[in-house]
C-alpha cells in the first residue's frame, strides 16, 4: 500500500455511540493532522501532530480525542457527537510540519 | 487573519484551456498550494509555488502568482473530461512552529464533451 489510507470511508452513528476513525501513512513522514470539510465551508483543521507529539488542538470540542501511538498511525476517538459533526474527516501526513501535506480519502461521517 | 478566496464554478469545453483564479491575504506566505478533489475522493496534491517565484509548469498545469496583488491562478491546458473536479487553492502561514494551510471554499471545475 501507498499513501495515506483512512478506515472506515464511511460510518453512521448514534449520538451516544462511541466510534474511532483511523488513519495510516506508508510515506514515511513524520507529521499528522486532523481536518473536517463540512459542506459549503473551507476546511477546518483540528489537529496536528509532530513525532507523535501534538502541536495543535484548534478549539475542538472535547468529545473529539486524538491519539497518535507512532508516527505512522493517528486515530480519532468520537463520543457523544452532535448531529453538526457529520462532515467528511480527512487524514494527511507531511514530511515534517512544513513541508506539503498529502491527504487520504477521507471517512464520511453522519451522526443520527 | 489569512483568508483566501475563489469563485465558485467554471465550465469549460474539452480541449480548452481552464483557469481557475485566487486571492489571498497572507502576504508572508511561504508556499502557495493547487489541491484537486474529485467526488467520494481526498485532497490530491497537484502542485504548488514557492512565493518567490513568478510562474511553475508541470505538464498541463501552469502556476502563475502575483505577489503585489496576492493572486494566484491554476491554468489547465487541453482540459479533459477527467479533469472535471473541485479545486481548492491553500495558502500557508507559519503557526506556532508548522506550517498551517488554509483553504479556499475551493472552485467546481465541469469539463463538457
Amino acid at each position: 500500500e501507498t499513501g495515506v489510507t483512512q478506515t472506515p470511508r464511511h460510518l453512521v452513528m448514534g449520538m451516544t455511540n462511541k466510534k474511532s476513525l483511523k488513519c495510516e501513512q506508508h510515506l514515511g513522514h513524520n507529521a499528522m493532522y486532523w481536518y473536517k470539510q463540512s459542506a459549503k465551508k473551507p476546511l477546518e483543521l483540528m489537529f496536528v501532530y509532530s513525532l507523535e507529539e501534538r502541536v495543535e488542538n484548534n478549539s475542538v470540542p472535547s468529545r473529539f480525542s486524538p491519539e497518535c501511538p507512532n508516527s505512522s498511525h493517528l486515530f480519532l476517538h468520537l463520543h457523544t457527537l452532535q448531529p453538526e459533526d457529520s462532515a467528511l474527516y480527512l487524514c494527511a501526513s507531511s514530511q515534517d510540519r512544513n513541508q506539503p501535506q498529502h491527504f487520504g480519502d477521507g471517512t464520511r461521517l453522519s451522526i443520527l | 487573519g489569512e483568508d483566501v478566496e475563489q469563485s465558485l464554478f467554471l465550465s469549460v469545453r474539452e480541449g480548452d484551456s481552464s483557469v481557475i483564479n485566487c486571492t489571498y491575504t497572507d502576504s508572508s506566505s511561504t508556499y502557495l498550494y493547487w489541491y484537486k478533489q474529485e467526488p467520494g475522493a481526498g485532497l490530491q496534491l497537484l502542485t504548488y509555488i514557492f512565493s518567490n517565484m513568478d510562474m511553475k509548469q508541470d505538464q498541463r498545469l501552469t502556476v502563475l502568482l502575483n505577489k503585489k496583488d496576492k493572486h494566484l491562478s491554476l491554468r489547465i491546458a487541453d482540459t479533459q473530461t477527467g479533469d472535471s473536479a473541485i479545486y481548492f487553492c491553500a495558502e500557508s502561514a507559519d503557526h506556532t512552529g508548522f506550517q498551517k494551510l488554509v483553504f479556499g471554499t475551493g472552485t467546481r471545475l465541469l469539463v463538457s464533451p
